[in-house]
């Protein structure tokens, strides 16, 4: 059964500062690799998707990286805003079962 | 626009009394999930639709059902609801193509408390 690790659990920086946080998955046989942001509260917000082909993908300050055969995704984060403070999960869909693994998040907290 | 739409967001039930939680999605999307979340945890896939299809997880106990009347809509039912069934409830829906290679879309969740 696919396992999704996320460290750290929980990170604390002051503003401006670029960050990265970490996912690996112990099996390799994804579709894809999906982070998301989820507020105190609420649903889960699409911050990127990576298909299994590809090696990274941007939006605005956010850049995520897949290295499939390692089993290891990363979330960079630049210029950190106070508004970027938000859990962040990872997810991986699998080529057998038709679902998402989820990781436990990295809680992000970000100091004015 | 909100495309996936969970009500109610907050929802207070008393111990054993059932309750029915609702999902809809104006995406036109072929899956349907549903997860259960506790704090501080990752979200537990409880079960999915594949259009009509039913997926159940293993360990999903048996006091969880789900209805799916059509394509934009999807329901949770707790039949006897007890104290350890206080979470928060995802909706999610995805479009299934030959690569899977498409996003899950969430809904804002309702918050299930449990009296």
């Amino acid at each position: 059964k696919q396992e999704v690790t996320q460290i750290p659990a929980a990170l604390s920086v002051p503003e401006g500062e670029n960050l990265v946080l970490n996912c690996s998955f112990t099996d390799s046989a994804i579709y894809n690799l999906q982070w998301f942001r989820q507020d105190p509260g609420k649903g889960l917000t699409s911050l990127l998707l990576i298909q299994s082909s590809q090696r990274e993908q941007t939006s605005g300050r956010l850049n995520a990286s897949l290295d499939k055969s390692s089993g290891r995704s990363t979330l960079y984060i630049a210029a950190s805003q106070p508004g970027d403070s938000a859990t962040y999960l990872c997810a991986v869909f699998t080529n057998t079962g038709n679902q998402f693994y989820f990781g436990t998040g990295t809680s992000l907290t970000v100091i004015p | 626009d909100a495309m996936v739409i969970q009500n109610p967001r907050y929802q207070v039930t008393q111990f054993g009394k059932p309750v029915t939680l609702s999902c809809s999605q104006t995406l036109n999307h072929n899956v349907m999930y549903w997860y259960q979340q506790k704090s501080s945890q990752a979200p537990k896939l409880l079960f999915h639709y594949y259009d009509k299809d039913f997926n159940n997880e293993a360990d999903t106990p048996d006091n969880f059902q789900s209805r799916r009347p059509n394509t934009s809509f999807c329901f949770l039912d707790i039949r006897s609801p007890g104290l350890g069934d206080a979470a928060m409830y995802l909706c999610a829906t995805s479009r299934a193509g030959g690569t899977n290679n498409q996003p899950q879309h969430f809904g804002d969740g309702t918050r299930l408390s449990i009296l």
